[in-house]
C-alpha cells in the first residue's frame, strides 16, 4: 500500500539560513509525489510536483525537490529562509490509474530572526 | 477564477445535530474530493468523485457521515448526527481529469466544532 512518512514533526531554522524538510514514501509503481504548504487558516497550495524526467523539480516561492528512486525519498529544500516560509508543509504520493493522493503527516517549520 | 470555495468557513454546533458543508469546485474540474484533518490523524481522504459519480468513499468514517454531487458545480458533506469527535477542519479540493497525477486545488476549509 501506498504510503509518506515525513520523520520530523517540527523544525526551527533561523532566517536566511538552509532547509531540508525530508519525506519518503512507499508506493509499488512510479510514483507521482508533490510538496504542499499550508499557512494558518489556509487550504494547501501546491509548491511542486514531480512525475517524471529531470529528478530535481523547481516549485513556487524558492523551493526545490530531489527524487531519489534509491531512496524512496523526496526531499524539499531552499537555500534561504524567509521568515514568511513559516508553515506546515506536507509530502503527498499520488499515482495514474487510480485518484487518491495520500499525504504525510505534515512538518511544522518556525522560523527565527 | 475564485478558485474552490467552501462554507462556511466555521461552524459550530451542539452534539446530535445536524451539519451540512458546502463546496464549490473550480469550473472545468472533473475531480472533487473532501478532506479531513485534525492534530491526531492529518490529512484524511474522506470520499472523492468524479464528474459528480463517488468513486471511492472508503474514507468515511461511519454510516453518519454522507456526500452528494448533485451537479458539477456544487457538493456537501452531511454529518448526522454529529458528535465532538467531529469536530476538526475540513477541506474540499478538486483537480483536472488527470488521475493522480494532477495538482489538487484545495478551498480555506471549514472549521466544524462540535460542543
Amino acid at each position: 500500500a501506498q504510503s509518506v512518512t515525513q520523520p520530523d514533526i517540527h523544525i526551527t531554522v533561523s532566517e536566511g539560513a538552509s532547509l531540508e524538510l525530508r519525506c519518503n514514501y512507499s508506493y509499488g509503481a512510479t510514483p507521482y509525489l508533490f510538496w504542499y504548504v499550508q499557512s494558518p487558516g489556509q487550504g494547501l497550495q501546491l509548491l511542486l510536483k514531480y512525475f517524471s524526467g529531470d529528478t530535481l523539480v523547481q516549485g513556487i516561492k524558492g523551493f526545490e525537490a530531489e527524487f531519489k528512486r534509491s531512496q524512496s525519498s523526496f526531499n524539499l529544500r531552499k537555500p534561504s529562509v524567509h521568515w514568511s516560509d513559516a508553515a506546515e508543509y506536507f509530502c503527498a504520493v499520488g499515482g495514474a490509474g487510480g485518484f487518491k493522493t495520500i499525504f504525510g503527516a505534515g512538518t511544522r517549520l518556525f522560523v527565527k530572526a | 477564477d475564485a478558485g474552490v470555495i467552501q462554507s462556511p468557513r466555521h461552524e459550530v454546533t451542539e452534539m446530535g445535530q445536524e451539519v451540512t458543508l458546502r463546496c464549490k469546485p473550480i469550473s472545468g474540474h472533473d475531480y472533487l474530493f473532501w478532506y479531513r484533518q485534525t492534530m491526531m490523524r492529518g490529512l484524511e481522504l474522506l470520499i472523492y468523485f468524479n464528474n459528480n459519480v463517488p468513486i471511492d468513499d472508503s474514507g468515511m468514517p461511519e454510516d453518519r457521515f454522507s456526500a452528494k454531487m448533485p451537479n458539477a458545480s456544487f457538493s456537501t458533506l452531511k454529518i448526522q448526527p454529529s458528535e465532538p469527535r467531529d469536530s476538526a477542519v475540513y477541506f474540499c479540493a478538486s483537480s483536472l481529469d488527470r488521475g493522480g497525477n494532477e495538482k489538487l486545488f484545495f478551498g480555506s476549509g471549514t472549521q466544524l466544532s462540535v460542543l
